[in-house]
């Protein structure tokens, strides 16, 4: 299996920061890399496909790079109402695994 | 608009099989893969396997063979067994699928099993 591992496990930030979060693959995944946001006692919402494209709906606010086995996750403007976990998963190879999840915390 | 709803006993005992149904409205069941997913109190995502409606399935070879999905067209059901449940298998468990099968941009509200004696 894919191992994928996330840094940091958890942050916290002002509003109005810019915040990203690191996702790493144990292998090459080429740009397989999905994006999750999850809020407490909720599913979670697909953000980004193919390590940086948009899903439709989804504020531009966030955005997404990397290819290989280096991904990160950009939040701008953070917002109170962007607090809530995110998972990064890669879809190379089933089994669809995912990361550990970085809890997003604003101050 | 498609909604996902999953529903199940709530409470298992150990060894025993755990049942899940996920009821889909909106979408018609042939035109997707359905997949399950879990997610331990506190902890992170685990995709449990997908099924297509003609009986295509794939499944994470963590759960050492015990899953097993099926699908019934004519009631729009998806469901999951889980085979001699432990407390590890504790979780809240989603129905969730997308186009492709691996982007999971539509989910269900979870179902939380919890399995003790």
């Amino acid at each position: 299996d894919i191992k994928m591992t996330q840094s940091p496990s958890s942050l916290s930030a002002s509003v109005g920061d810019r915040v990203t979060i690191t996702c790493r693959a144990s292998q090459s995944i080429r740009t397989y890399l999905n994006w999750y946001q999850q809020k407490p006692g909720k599913a979670p919402k697909f953000l980004i496909y193919d390590a940086s494209s948009l899903q439709t709906g989804v504020s531009s606010k966030f955005s997404g790079s990397g290819s290989g086995t280096d991904f990160t996750l950009t939040i701008s403007d953070l917002q109170p109402e962007d607090f809530g976990s995110y998972y990064c998963q890669q879809t190379y190879s089933p089994p669809w695994t995912f990361g550990q999840g970085t809890k997003v915390e604003i101050k | 608009q498609v909604q996902l709803q999953e529903s199940g006993p709530g409470l298992v005992k150990p060894s025993e099989t755990l049942t899940l149904t996920c009821n889909v409205s909106g979408a018609f069941i042939r035109n997707y893969y359905w997949s399950w997913i879990r997610q331990p109190p506190g902890k992170g995502l685990e995709w449990i396997g997908n099924i297509y409606y003609s009986g295509n399935s794939n499944y994470n070879p963590s759960l050492n063979s015990r899953a097993t999905t099926s699908v019934d067209t004519s009631t729009n059901q998806v469901f999951l067994k889980l085979l001699s449940v432990t407390a590890a298998d504790t979780a809240v468990y989603y129905c969730a699928t997308g186009d492709p099968p691996e982007a999971f941009d539509m989910w269900g509200q979870g179902t939380m099993v919890t399995v003790s004696s």
